[in-house]
């Protein structure tokens, strides 16, 4: 069945350096979703991507969705403590409502 | 609006025993949703449903049941809870449907099963 894999399952990130995480599916996207969960908290949409290629900003977060459509980042820039979490990428299965969920990049940021 | 609510936010089981989580919604949402989320894994879909009176299973639906007799509430009910039960509950729900929705997610509860 259609999957969705997310690298890397853990990120270590100096405060202000840079990172990227990678969302990957096994079957091309009608689209993509990104959340984002803090610590002890609940998930928390931050973005939907539809077209190929395309490129969306939020402040320091930029997100990409790949031109076949089987794949999406998210990168940060001058990553802060507030970055502190677990984000997740989701993509609908083919059949039925559903939304298939990444297993998440937790980021851990070094002050 | 209050969102997304869930009751109870912590929960103790012993094995054997039955419960049923609470959710609900205020928003006029058509999509509700439970997902369970496991230590270091993703969230992965148990039940979901696209109107009052409709349900469906998700990926992992064996030993829940649910209903959905108001556009508001959509319980989660543990027939006989198992070890492996032990996880934190998210109710969410969305406009009208999954595909193009961004789901709203509840504060979750916490449940244990001994």
């Amino acid at each position: 069945g259609q999957q969705v894999m997310q690298i890397p399952q853990y990120q270590h990130v100096q405060e202000g350096e840079d990172f990227t995480t990678y969302c990957n599916s096994s079957t091309t996207l009608s689209n993509i979703q990104w959340y984002k969960q803090r610590p002890g908290g609940h998930p928390v949409f931050l973005i939907q991507l539809v077209k190929s290629g395309e490129v969306k900003k939020q402040k320091r977060l930029t997100f990409q969705f790949g031109e076949a459509k089987k794949n999406s980042s998210l990168h940060i820039t001058a990553t802060q403590t507030t970055d502190v979490g677990t984000y997740f990428c989701a993509g609908p299965k083919a059949a039925g409502n559903k939304l298939t969920f990444g297993g998440g990049t937790r980021v851990l940021v070094k002050p | 609006n209050a969102g997304v609510t869930q009751t109870p936010k912590f929960q103790v089981l012993k094995t054997g025993q039955s419960m049923t989580l609470q959710c609900a919604q205020d928003m006029n949402h058509e999509y509700m949703s439970w997902y369970r989320q496991d230590p270091g894994m993703g969230l992965r879909l148990i039940h979901y449903s696209v109107g009052a009176g409709i349900t469906d299973q998700g990926e992992v639906p064996n030993g829940y049941n649910v209903s959905r007799s108001t556009t508001e509430d959509f319980p989660l009910r543990l027939l006989s809870a198992a070890p492996s039960q032990t996880s934190v509950y998210f109710c969410a729900s969305s406009l009208q449907g999954a595909l193009y929705n961004e789901q709203f997610f509840g504060p979750g509860t916490r449940l244990t099963v001994l």
